[in-house]
């Protein structure tokens, strides 16, 4: 168990529906970073969050858009969802924000089903 | 541009066996080199990592990867493998200055008895 929380497990919707996964980091971290996991695009980067403030983007579509809540914990919103947006999303944290070698520790992730 | 390369996305061995795993990163800085493990249905584990203190680093469950700069590659090697190993793998990189971990695309490992 590595201390991240996602919640759903699992999410099932329909095209054009909007979503919104949910992430609390580990006890102390600041840093919150949401990853889609897909088997034709693999394991990609989408944003990261710092004790509230966006400190970095990867590739997040404008469809996206994700927040990080005084509490630290962050949610990510899906919306006008496409077939493609079927995935696995992680959530992971660390307690800094800008030392490289900082470790992420990831949560079991959710996977979100676009039919 | 800096990049990750995992050479097989699917490697086989038996019980026992040498594992070896393949990773070659491109960066015109300094890397910070990560392996990940996933099991099935789960989150990406932290196996190691290199963050220049020392070139052959030791992780958990008897992994270990050395970093070769000449080679530009952090290859995972564990002596024995085990059933239990049977999961993807994942080579990372971050890099002095950015905030992006870049993860390679994955090698799937199989274990046979």
């Amino acid at each position: 168990d590595s201390g991240v929380t996602q919640t759903p497990k699992h999410l099932i919707t329909a095209t054009g529906q909007r979503v919104t996964l949910r992430c609390s980091p580990r006890s102390g971290d600041l840093s919150v970073y949401w990853y889609q996991q897909s088997l034709d695009q693999g394991l990609q980067f989408l944003i990261q969050y710092y004790n509230g403030e966006e400190r970095a983007k990867g590739n997040i579509l404008e469809r996206f858009s994700a927040q990080q809540f005084p509490d630290l914990h962050s949610e990510l919103n899906l919306s006008s969802l496409e077939l493609g947006d079927s995935a696995l999303y992680f959530c992971a944290s660390s307690s800094s924000d800008v030392v490289p070698s900082d470790t992420q520790y990831f949560g079991p992730g959710t996977r979100l089903t676009v039919l | 541009a800096q990049s990750v390369t995992q050479l097989g996305s699917h490697v086989s061995v038996s019980e026992g066996a040498l594992v070896l795993l393949r990773c070659n990163y491109s960066s015109s800085v300094p890397p910070y080199l990560f392996w990940y493990v996933q099991y099935p249905n789960q989150g990406l584990q932290l196996l190691l990592k290199y963050t220049s203190a020392a070139t052959l680093v030791k992780g958990i469950n008897g992994f270990e990867a050395e970093f070769k700069k000449s080679e530009t590659s952090f290859h995972l090697t564990k002596p024995s493998a085990h059933m239990s190993d049977a999961a993807e793998y994942f080579c990372a990189v971050t890099y002095t200055g950015g905030f992006k971990t870049i993860f390679g695309a994955g090698t799937r490992l199989f274990v046979k008895a």
